[in-house]
């Protein structure tokens, strides 16, 4: 167990459509990051997050969203969803940043139809 | 051409073989991460390196800045070692990360 919390597990929705995936880092950590791994393009860095504040932006399409709250929970929003979202999402985390350890959440799979 | 490339993409081993696997990158670090994905999704990691040599248990992970490369090593392999084996270097911040290598170890 990482002590990264990521919910839900399993996520169906249609095109079109807006969800919300969530993150509770592990206990301490500061730092908390989103990235997405599909068949085709493997995994790829979204966004950090460090104190609340945005840290570092990757591969972000303009559809999706991110913020990380006072209590350090994150949360990605993913809206007007289109097939190719289809994908896992996981929440990391670390202390500072990605000259730390970083921890993996088991991931939210998400399946557009 | 990827900036981090790991090879080979599939490996499969008896148990008990020594394994190597390797990632090569094309940018400036500040550190590599290699990771152990299992077949259910979840990812952990194994080792963070910016220098040298690390071990722990069964698992060496050394890296050469100069090179730029790196290489996880598994000793005496057994078939709870097999997963994906992910290479990620730390580029200003931001993780890149490697395709990944397969590892099958069959008894």
């Amino acid at each position: 167990d990482s002590g990264v919390t990521q919910t839900p597990k399993h996520l169906i929705t249609a095109t079109g459509q807006r969800v919300t995936l969530r993150c509770s880092p592990r206990s301490g950590d500061l730092s908390v990051y989103w990235y997405q791994q599909s068949l085709d393009q493997g995994l790829q860095f979204l966004i950090q997050y460090y104190n609340g504040e945005e840290r570092a932006k990757g591969n972000i399409l303009e559809r999706f969203s991110a913020q990380q709250f006072p209590d350090l929970h994150s949360e990605l929003n993913l809206s007007s969803l289109e097939l190719g979202d289809s994908a896992l999402y996981f929440c990391a985390s670390s202390f500072w940043g990605t000259g730390n350890t970083i921890y993996f959440g088991e991931g939210s799979w998400l399946t557009v139809v | 051409k990827n900036e981090v490339e790991q090879s080979p993409q599939n490996l499969t081993a008896q148990e008990g073989e020594f394994i190597t696997i390797n990632c090569s990158y094309s940018v400036g670090i500040s550190a590599l991460h290699w990771l152990q994905q299992h077949p259910g999704g979840g990812i952990v990691s194994l080792f963070m390196l910016s220098s040298g040599k690390k071990k722990h248990g069964r698992l060496i992970a050394t890296i050469n800045i100069q090179e730029k490369h790196s290489s996880l090593h598994i000793t005496a392999s057994h078939p709870r070692d097999s997963a994906v084996y992910i290479c990620a270097v730390d580029n200003t911040d931001k993780l890149i990360f490697g395709t990944g290598t397969r590892l099958q170890v069959f008894p």
